[in-house]
């Protein structure tokens, strides 16, 4: 299973965007980066997910490099709400009538401060 | 549509007590799962169902047993409750493998305590 590095925590000023790193260096070429985030004490809720290109939603943005060995999840203008512990999670595709397991790692917290 | 729900909330147990916890979606969802998370950790999965009447294990299954009678439902059983499954489960669901990727919606999870 392809494992994630990310750092324990960071900080971002409301307003500003805030850029969360992310290390896959064995990822296989089948392999999707996924980003789930937990506020405290809630269900982790999905953000977004990709392959090899750059994906957007109305949430985030992520951004993988060529060589898809690491990955930034960009939230453009990060609000108080926005702190929470994000997890970047390469999924790891099961058999045929299986499941495609998430594992989940420690995370990074983020904490947006006014 | 609610999502998916958990019940109860809270519950405490003393050593030896056995207990359900119940998770209901309303997506239709083939796959469901349950997680546990201690404290400043990820979660692990405890155990997992990919349809109506099948079950399988996860990473950490021991001491847990799980049943889905029906596509809704996913019940997570403790038969005798130890102080080390003082923990906070999460159920979630997702579509299955048919699609190239499957979003995972969990829900608000049950926080257990066992003394």
């Amino acid at each position: 299973d392809a494992k994630t590095t990310q750092p324990p925590s960071m900080d971002c000023a409301e307003g500003r965007a805030a850029n969360l790193p992310c290390n896959h260096s064995t990822i296989s070429g089948n392999e999707y980066v996924y980003w789930y985030r937990q506020i405290h004490s809630q269900g982790p809720q999905y953000i977004i997910h990709g392959l090899k290109n750059n994906e957007t939603n109305e949430m985030a943005s992520l951004i993988i490099t060529e060589d898809r060995k690491s990955s930034t999840l960009i939230l453009p203008h990060a609000t108080l709400r926005d702190t929470a512990v994000y997890y970047c999670i390469v999924r790891v595709v099961g058999p045929p009538g299986g499941y495609n397991k998430l594992i989940f790692g420690a995370g990074t917290r983020l904490a947006v401060h006014p | 549509n609610a999502g998916v729900t958990q019940t109860p909330k809270f519950r405490v147990l003393k050593t030896g007590q056995s207990m359900t916890l119940l998770c209901a979606q309303d997506m239709n969802h083939e796959y469901m799962y349950w997680y546990r998370q201690d404290p400043g950790m990820g979660l692990r999965l405890i155990h997992y169902s990919v349809g109506e009447g099948t079950t399988a294990k996860g990473e950490v299954p021991d001491g847990y047993n799980v049943s889905r009678l029906k596509k809704q439902n996913f019940l997570l059983g403790l038969e005798s409750a130890a102080p080390s499954q003082t923990s906070v489960y999460f159920c979630a669901s997702s579509y299955g493998t048919t699609r190239s990727y499957n979003e995972q919606f969990f829900g608000p999870g049950t926080r257990l305590t066992v003394l």
